[in-house]
């Protein structure tokens, strides 16, 4: 059983650029969630994907968007960067059952730079 | 939106049991308490949760408050394993938003 895999380690981008993210989901989740993580600070939630359709979705711009494909694999996309867009993306895939997720496995995470 | 405070570090010796408390005053009655921790250079992990009912697992127990005001997540004998950034979230199983504070860092004294 692999664990939950992200794409590239990491990237350097500048500002107004695009960005795509990649996540493989641990075999046997339907479910997918992206974070945010600045240095030094907890994870923000950005949205989750249920079965390839969003299912939640945090304090985040419509410039961020994202995709879950029929293999539960993920993107996140990022439109017009932004300087404070320098993060650490995580994703978390997930078993949603009965309306509830319980424990969320990491993958490590895709260092983004905007310069 | 309810939110988590923590204390922003801790220190235990090894071997020795630690607590590491949380508050979450505004919690609503539907909110699950997630605790997950994030070793140096790792994406969080699990380590338990629970929705009123004290809580046991292999890693760690959680005790929740009565009133759910709070909650202290016991990790029984500490090695320096569990040396991280221990992170108190609330779920809404609404949107399933896990809310993440600032969490309290562990370290763990040989």
């Amino acid at each position: 059983e692999t664990g939950v895999t992200q794409s590239p380690t990491h990237l350097i981008k500048t500002r107004g650029q695009q960005v795509t993210l990649r996540c493989s989901s641990q075999s046997g989740h339907n479910t997918v969630s992206w974070y945010q993580q600045a240095l030094g600070q907890g994870p923000q939630f950005i949205f989750q994907y249920y079965r390839e359709e969003e299912n939640g979705r945090g304090n985040f711009p419509p410039r961020f968007s994202g995709l879950q494909f029929p293999n539960y694999s993920s993107e996140l996309n990022v439109n017009a960067l932004e300087l404070d867009d320098s993060a650490l993306y995580l994703c978390a895939s997930s078993l949603l059952s009965g309306g509830l997720t319980n424990e969320q496995f990491f993958g490590p995470g895709t260092r983004l730079t905007v310069l | 939106d309810a939110k988590t405070t923590q204390p922003n570090s801790m220190e235990s010796n090894e071997e020795e049991p630690v607590h590491l408390p949380c508050n979450h005053s505004t919690i609503s009655g539907t909110d699950y308490i997630h605790w997950y921790r994030q070793l140096p250079s790792q994406g969080p992990e699990y380590v338990i949760h629970g929705l009123t009912s004290n809580v046991n697992n292999r890693m760690a127990s959680l005790a929740i408050a009565e009133d759910r005001k709070s909650s202290t997540l016991i990790l029984h004998r500490a090695t320096l394993r569990d040396a991280a950034v221990y992170y108190c979230i609330l779920r809404d199983p609404r949107n399933n938003d896990m809310r993440f504070g600032a969490g309290t860092r562990l370290t763990v004294k040989p």
